[in-house]
């Protein structure tokens, strides 16, 4: 049974680029999160999404962040217009569907470099 | 706010003896708990995770919740060198399903 995926798990782009991040959820898993981690701080929530649907994205910046996580296919993290802030570690988790108890399965990761 | 904190750490034991890890959250409405390990460069794994008042027991792990003082604890006994990692509180609120994440305590095991 694979695990959430992620890809790329390495991206470099330039100050002005777009990056597209995918994540494919564990096999049963229907929601999806992300977070950011940069360097030397903890985890931040930025989405949480179901499928056709964004529940909560109260930890996304307003400006050039955008997910989905369409009927088929990955849940995509796209920023346009990168800049060297956007420099970090990108995690998409997945759950189950139901009880707020769920536990959340963390992906490898993208660490996005933006020069 | 809600905000969860963790004893900062760095918290250096010897292979064999017991770690200790703290949580506090600020959220009086919390229902879940979790503990994650994270290697550096690699992500988060989840170890263990809690709803009730109480312990819970899984190998060398212990997790620990009182939720009338807002606090959660990990044990780890016989501790090992491969235990060497940032350990990660992590809240679930009672709203939706984000997890709010302490900033982590770097835990080293030394032979």
């Amino acid at each position: 049974n694979a695990g959430v995926m992620q890809n790329p798990r390495h991206l470099v782009r330039r100050r002005g680029q777009e990056a597209r991040l995918r994540c494919s959820p564990m096999k049963g898993h229907s929601h999806v999160y992300w977070y950011r981690q940069l360097p030397e701080e903890g985890l931040k929530f930025m989405v949480y999404l179901q499928k056709e649907n964004i529940i909560d994205e109260s930890g996304m910046p307003k400006e050039r962040f955008s997910a989905e996580f369409p009927k088929e296919g990955p849940s995509i993290l796209r920023i346009q217009q990168v800049v060297r802030g956007d420099s970090a570690a990108y995690f998409c988790a997945s759950s189950q569907p139901g009880e707020i108890r769920n536990e959340q399965f963390f992906g490898p990761g993208t660490r996005l470099t933006v020069l | 706010q809600k905000e969860v904190e963790q004893n900062s750490g760095p918290l250096s034991v010897p292979e064999g003896a017991i770690a200790s890890l703290n949580c506090t959250y600020s959220d009086r409405g919390s229902q879940s708990f979790f503990w994650y390990r994270q290697y550096s460069g690699k992500s988060p794994e989840l170890i263990m995770f809690i709803y009730s008042n109480g312990d819970k027991e899984d190998g060398r792990f212990t997790a620990q919740l009182n939720k009338a003082s807002q606090y959660v604890s990990l044990l780890i006994r016989d501790s090992q060198p491969s235990d060497s990692a940032t350990y990660l509180c992590a809240v679930k609120g009672s709203t939706l399903g984000r997890l709010y994440f302490g900033r982590g305590t770097q835990l080293t095991v030394w032979p």
